[in-house]
């Protein structure tokens, strides 16, 4: 059973700071990471994917990935009210693909104007 | 991405009675998953259904439980049977539209007295 951890927060950060978001993954042969943004009383949106060692950026975005370490972050740059919400990190049930997905318990984050 | 519908968005329902969940995308697709979030918790996939075979079901869901039909590849049902207050939950489909891109229908908020 693939295993996803998450602080679960909450995770207090100023307007216009960085927020860094953190998992970690128990099956050494995860492919594939995805982060995704979940508002209150909404559903899950995605906010980027990673596959590859290394960093990856998108916008204010930037997802980090070692595989070594099976650790897996988001960051956000110039934090806005508006990136308050539940962060979840979610790997591949099995091999990939077009595959179901096992969710971390998400951390909840606040920014504060 | 994807426009994905949910029937109902939300619903009080008696204890011992059925739901039947509808899910609509505006795009053909191979995969279609239902996932389960719990109040106040992450996102616990129930099954994944295909076009023209069985639902598979994850550990802890059984058909009899919660029956699934995918006539076609724009269109799932998951039906929540002999319902218990347990099963108060938002229900949710996804799909994914390449591998490893999995996006979310809005959610039905199921409550059961």
């Amino acid at each position: 059973q693939k295993e996803v951890e998450q602080n679960s927060g909450p995770l207090s950060v100023p307007e216009g700071a960085i927020a860094s978001l953190n998992c970690t993954y128990s099956d050494r042969g995860s492919q594939s990471f995805f982060w995704y943004r979940q508002y209150s009383g909404k559903s899950p949106e995605l906010i980027m994917s990673i596959y590859s060692n290394g960093d990856k950026e998108d916008g204010r975005f930037t997802a980090q990935l070692n595989k070594a370490s099976q650790y897996v972050s988001l960051l956000i740059r110039d934090s806005q009210p508006s990136d308050s919400a539940t962060y979840l990190c979610a790997v591949p049930l099995t091999g990939g693909g077009a595959d179901g997905l096992t969710f971390g318990k998400g951390t909840h984050l606040i920014i504060q104007p | 991405s994807a426009v994905i519908s949910q029937k109902p968005s939300r619903d009080i329902c008696q204890r011992g009675t059925s739901l039947t969940i509808q899910c609509q995308v505006d795009s053909q697709v191979t995969m279609m998953f239902w996932y389960r979030q719990q109040p106040g918790q992450s996102l616990t996939l129930i099954a994944t259904a295909n076009q023209g075979s069985e639902a598979t079901y994850e550990s802890g869901f059984v058909i009899d439980k919660f029956p699934i039909s995918r006539p076609n590849l724009t269109f799932s049902t998951l039906t929540v049977s002999n319902m218990s207050p347990e099963d108060s939950s938002i229900y949710l489909c996804s799909v994914a539209l390449a591998p490893d891109t999995q996006y979310f229908g809005p959610g039905t908020r199921l409550t059961v007295l």
